[in-house]
């Protein structure tokens, strides 16, 4: 059973639009996302994340935002640009203090393709 | 720094053969992480390793084996290849347990034949 969910396979976004990729998770333990992007033939690398104590963070071009109530959080590029082209990967954690703490679960992924 | 780096790149094996993945990291990580990627599919924890010496399962842990002698190195071995070990496989180290992000290697692509 997927506990972390991107419903969206792929989105295509015109060069400075919005970018809007959603996640959705059922595990209510989570209090830990992050974002990680993805080339081809390359590792994921960080881009960006939020605890369950907030509800908004921002770095440049890049804002997440978590609603809990919900389960729902959802990453914004503004403005998106070309180079911005890639897989997004939506990943909880919990936080206690047994084994297995912090281990990451990954949704399956949005393919954001930026038109120029 | 050279970040996390994975050999090989590529690989085919046959059912049955055995082989290592190697992995090292020069970050002075304590943290290091094995992962498999199924095509379409998200990320799955095989194993990880808390510091030399020390490993515990993942998610997906059958199948696979780990050491970890030295804090630089952390080499997943696959015995009794199977078709269902066909993957893309990612080597990853952090710094420690806390929420600090996972730096990734570029990957190995597995096909078991």
């Amino acid at each position: 059973d997927q506990q972390v969910k991107q419903n969206s396979p792929s989105l295509s976004v015109q060069e400075g639009r919005i970018s809007i990729l959603n996640c959705d998770y059922t595990n209510s333990m989570f209090d830990y996302f992050l974002w990680y992007k993805k080339y081809p033939a390359e590792g994921p690398t960080f881009l960006i994340s939020i605890s369950s104590i907030k509800d908004k963070n921002e770095d440049g071009r890049f804002t997440v935002f978590l609603n809990k109530s919900a389960k729902h959080l959802s990453l914004h590029i503004v403005p998106s640009q070309p180079g911005d082209s890639a897989v997004y990967f939506c990943a909880a954690s919990v936080t206690y203090s047994g084994a297995g703490s912090y281990q990451l679960t990954f949704g399956k992924g949005t393919k954001l393709s930026v038109i120029p | 720094n050279a970040g996390v780096t994975q050999t090989p790149k590529f690989r085919i094996l046959k059912i049955g053969q055995s082989m290592t993945l190697q992995c090292t990291q020069d970050m002075n990580h304590n943290y290091m992480y094995w992962y498999r990627q199924d095509p379409g599919m998200g990320l799955k924890l095989i194993y990880y390793s808390v510091g030399a010496g020390i490993t515990d399962k993942g998610e997906v842990p059958n199948g696979y084996n780990v050491s970890r002698s030295t804090t630089e190195d952390f080499p997943l071995r696959l015995e009794l290849a199977a078709p269902s070990q066909t993957s893309v496989y990612f080597c990853a180290s952090s710094y420690s347990r806390g929420h600090n992000e996972q730096f990734f290697g570029p990957g190995t692509r597995l096909t078991v034949l």
